[in-house]
């Protein structure tokens, strides 16, 4: 059983600070990891696809950076919204074989901005 | 262009029974992945689907089945429901194959209620 651990389950951030949570994962058999948003009500909406070691990928006031070699992903947000209160699911990707696995995914941190 | 289409949305089921779900993908997604939420779990990997045949299969007792039609959409089956199956159940298209570099668009889910 693959283990993906998110940190931290909870955050209260005020807005317009900045903040990060870390997604781990195993360090080998990596095929790539992805990063989801997912608001209440809504579908997970994916962020980022990071496929190499030092991998940074940056969407707005949103990016991530990848370690494959120590098996970590950070997940930034600066100058946080009320808008960006949601989960954030990362989910690790394995090669096995021919190809890969199905997402494994992590239990995610539930962001709350407090205005 | 349209989202993932998940139905129904809800559903109630009575122990012993089975149940269908269906998941219909983005156009031109040729592969379907299958997931589960229970509270207090993240999302479990049951199965994925490309081009109607079944690629990989989460740790889920045979109960558990699906299947993939030649315009792509997928359906879900499981049989003899017991109260923990209540869940979400979420589908997820990509264009390829579990691609290292495709991310997976949801559905927004079907929730089912085992009574």
């Amino acid at each position: 059983i693959l283990n993906v651990e998110q940190s931290p389950q909870s955050l209260h951030v005020q807005e317009g600070d900045s903040t990060n949570f870390t997604c781990s994962f195993p360090s080998s058999n990596f095929y790539a990891l992805h990063w989801y948003r997912w608001e209440t009500a809504k579908s997970p909406e994916a962020l980022f696809v990071m496929t190499l070691n030092g991998d940074e990928k940056k969407k707005g006031r949103i990016s991530a950076t990848l370690n494959t070699k120590e098996g970590y992903s950070y997940l930034y947000i600066k100058g946080s919204q009320p808008e960006d209160s949601a989960t954030y699911l990362c989910a690790f990707l394995m090669y096995s074989g021919g190809g890969a696995d199905g997402l494994t995914f992590g239990k995610g941190t539930h962001l709350i901005i407090q205005p | 262009k349209a989202g993932v289409t998940q139905t129904p949305r809800y559903l109630i089921k009575t122990r012993g029974q089975q149940v269908t779900l269906s998941c219909s993908p983005i156009s031109g997604h040729r592969s379907v992945s299958w997931y589960q939420q229970t509270p207090g779990q993240g999302l479990q990997f049951l199965f994925e689907y490309f081009s109607e045949t079944q690629r990989n299969k989460g740790n889920f007792p045979g109960r558990f089945s699906g299947r993939q039609f030649s315009n792509s959409r997928s359906e879900m089956n499981v049989s003899t429901l017991e109260l923990g199956d209540s869940a979400l159940y979420l589908c997820a298209s990509s264009t390829h194959r579990n691609s290292m570099n495709t991310e997976a668009f949801f559905g927004q889910g079907t929730r089912l209620t085992v009574v």
